[in-house]
């Protein structure tokens, strides 16, 4: 399999289960990234790792918890979420850190999320 | 912090009319992408482009930068019901060390047959 593929595609959980995203790139790339999408708002840059080692966390609740254990995985660990964190997750990968020269990012299909 | 906005946020056209999506800030932008991102898939990226007053075109889609870098268009000539899509334009600030991009609220493109 090719490209950024990401896992499940739709969750329905409660406010109190504790449930995990997963990410996998199979493009060798050393960065990786986290958005949320909601509807009318832009993409929100949740975490940054590159080479593993977490770059960027953009003001993101305690209850999203991020983990990347290898350059190829990443996953989105969710407790007690809220309503209003329903949205569709959008992992990505570049093959270096974005460095403001345009450097591709490639997303994952995304998790469809709701909390009910 | 640095906004784009863009417009408009909807758009229902029919199939063959010519349409332009803004995308604007008062923001320099070092670089700034577009993508199309179709219901069910993340988006992609179709282009980018750097140089201030830079035009791309991409078949019947012209992308062009602003002179200053705060702004872009993106024209689509004779549109096609597979043109359909949200249609997202994302800029790299000029002082990004790891090269966040900050991303428009999107346009919805509709084409009808």
């Amino acid at each position: 399999e090719t490209g950024v593929t990401q896992t499940p595609r739709h969750l329905v959980m409660g406010m109190t289960n504790k449930k995990s995203l997963k990410c996998e790139q199979h493009l060798g790339h050393n960065a990786m990234y986290w958005y949320k999408q909601s509807a009318k708002k832009p993409l929100e840059l949740m975490f940054v790792y590159s080479l593993e080692e977490r770059v960027e966390n953009n003001s993101v609740p305690s209850r999203f918890s991020p983990e990347c254990p290898n350059s190829s995985h990443l996953f989105l660990h969710l407790h007690t979420l809220q309503p209003e964190d329903s949205a569709l997750y959008l992992c990505a990968s570049s093959q270096d850190l974005l460095a403001g020269g345009g450097e591709t990012q490639y997303f994952g299909p995304g998790t469809r999320l709701l909390v009910l | 912090t640095q906004l784009l906005e863009q417009s408009p946020q909807f758009l229902s056209i029919q199939e063959g009319e010519n349409l332009t999506v803004y995308c604007n800030s008062s923001s320099v932008f070092s670089s700034l992408q577009w993508y199309r991102q179709e219901p069910g898939e993340g988006p992609v990226l179709l282009v980018t482009v750097v140089t201030g007053g830079e035009v791309k075109k991409l078949k019947r889609l012209t992308f062009q930068f602003g002179d200053a870098r705060k702004d872009s268009s993106l024209h689509i000539t004779a549109a096609q019901p597979g043109d359909t899509g949200l249609y997202l334009c994302a800029g790299a600030g000029v002082s990004t060390s790891y090269g966040k991009l900050t991303f428009g609220q999107g346009t919805i493109l509709t084409v009808h047959p």
